[in-house]
């Protein structure tokens, strides 16, 4: 059973407009939530943390936005720009889960010229 | 080095054979992870070790997937026997901040993907 979801594989946005991703949760333990951005043939890099404390977390054009009521989670881009142009993983620590994170599947964003 | 760096970028196997990924973690990071990755899914725990305690191989789909991390340094995931749905792309991370002291910042090596013919 997925304890960390996202919903949407894939998402498609203009450049310069705003991109959403969203992940869902199911394990209220959870302290920290990650966002990683992997390229194709690359290993996922790290892009912006919450701490389960938090409500927001701002770096540059992205923002991690944590709804603990609703186990939600969200990353905003804007602009978004072309080499943004990647799949985002939503992953979270802490909860029983030990050292490791604990992955959603995956967002695909495609950002257009 | 710069990064985490893993061997061999491809490993193309028959099944019933065995194979050994290597993974050369950031030096000085005392976490080591193994995650895989298969077509479609995200990534999937599957072994983790922190300093000289003893590793959490929970993650570990069967008893043909083993791994041991020498002067806690290198880490060698070992798979015996592979199958077909061994089939993925293996991912180790390392990390210098141990779990529960803060977040959890994973530094990722490029993968190997590994096919079972």
């Amino acid at each position: 059973d997925q304890q960390v979801k996202q919903n949407s594989p894939s998402l498609s946005v203009q450049e310069g407009r705003i991109s959403i991703l969203n992940c869902d949760y199911t394990n209220s333990m959870f302290d920290y939530f990650l966002w990683y951005k992997k390229y194709p043939a690359e290993g996922p890099t790290f892009l912006i943390s919450i701490s389960s404390i938090k409500d927001k977390n701002e770096d540059g054009r992205f923002t991690v936005f944590l709804n603990k009521s609703a186990k939600h989670l969200s990353l905003h881009i804007v602009p978004s720009q072309p080499g943004d142009s990647a799949v985002y993983f939503c992953a979270a620590s802490g909860g029983g889960s030990q050292g490791n994170l604990i992955f959603g599947k995956g967002t695909k964003l495609s950002v257009k010229p | 080095g710069a990064g985490v760096s893993q061997s061999p970028s491809n490993k193309v196997t028959e099944k019933g054979k065995d194979v050994e990924l290597r993974c050369d973690p950031i030096s000085g990071h005392t976490a080591l992870y193994w995650y895989r990755q298969s077509l479609g899914q995200g990534l999937e725990f599957l072994i983790y070790f922190q300093g000289n305690s003893a590793p959490d191989k929970s993650g570990l789909p069967s008893d043909r997937f083993s791994a041991e991390r020498t002067g806690g340094s290198v880490s060698t995931l070992t798979i015996q026997r592979t199958q077909q749905e061994d089939s993925a792309v293996y991912l180790c991370a390392s990390s210098l901040v141990p779990p529960g002291t803060g977040y959890n910042e994973q530094f990722f090596g490029p993968g190997t993907r590994l096919t079972v013919l």
